[in-house]
């Protein structure tokens, strides 16, 4: 079974549009982030949610919208996608904010062009 | 200075080499360091925590030098499966990962 799972696994768009990267863990995990990765293998932090709850929302543009339905769940709406969204998605989950052992998706590779 | 700093690499090493990363962190208040690897176009995954007194498994060893801010992760007997991209990485305040940018590791035969 896929602890941390998320879909889709490549998305090709067309700037201007509007997308989302659904991500679902079944490891009984309260915290989940969203990481990103450019082109250059820079991981980092974007979002993390403890229990439903935003607990650190980093210097994004808000046409990123996370979206926690429940603690299961962290899904990443993206509006009017730009050239420089083009990067690798991470869902990941940790037990709590404390324990920063992650555990991470197969990732989602966004290509805009 | 960067968050965390890796020599990005590669490194080029023949099948039973022994090698050795380090990382340079500036956060003096971190708790908590952790080796990933990442294979090409897969996700990160955890190699190991890495501890004041320093751990061992197996081939791997990682080291802490909070005096210096530095972690080190040598790898002894290199394989061909250890080929992959190392990342290492602390912990931040609020339970999010802050990653150095990987030390690529090419093992030869």
């Amino acid at each position: 079974d896929t602890a941390v799972s998320q879909t889709p696994k490549y998305l090709v768009t067309q700037m201007g549009n509007d997308k989302s990267i659904k991500c679902e863990q079944n490891l009984g995990h309260d915290t989940m982030y969203w990481y990103k990765q450019d082109s250059k293998k820079f991981l980092k932090i974007m979002f993390s949610y403890n229990n439903k709850e935003l607990i650190i929302n980093e210097t994004v543009p808000n046409r990123f919208s996370p979206k926690s339905p429940d603690k299961a769940h962290l899904n990443l709406h993206i509006n009017s996608l730009e050239l420089g969204d083009s990067a690798v998605y991470f869902c990941a989950s940790s037990q709590d904010p404390r324990d920063t052992e992650a555990f991470f998706g197969q990732g989602t590779r966004l290509t805009v062009v | 200075r960067k968050e965390v700093e890796q020599d990005p690499g590669p490194f080029n090493v023949p099948e039973g080499a022994t090698v050795a990363f380090n990382c340079t962190y500036s956060n003096s208040a971190s708790q908590s360091f952790f080796w990933y690897r990442q294979d090409c176009r897969k996700e990160p995954k955890l190699l190991m925590s890495v501890y004041s007194s320093g751990n061992e498994d197996g081939r791997f060893t990682a080291q802490l030098n909070r005096a210096s801010q530095y972690i080190s992760l040598l790898i002894r007997d290199s394989k061909l499966s250890d080929s992959a991209t190392y990342l290492c990485a602390y912990g931040g305040s609020q339970g999010n990962l802050i990653f150095g940018k990987g030390t690529k590791l090419s093992v030869k035969p």
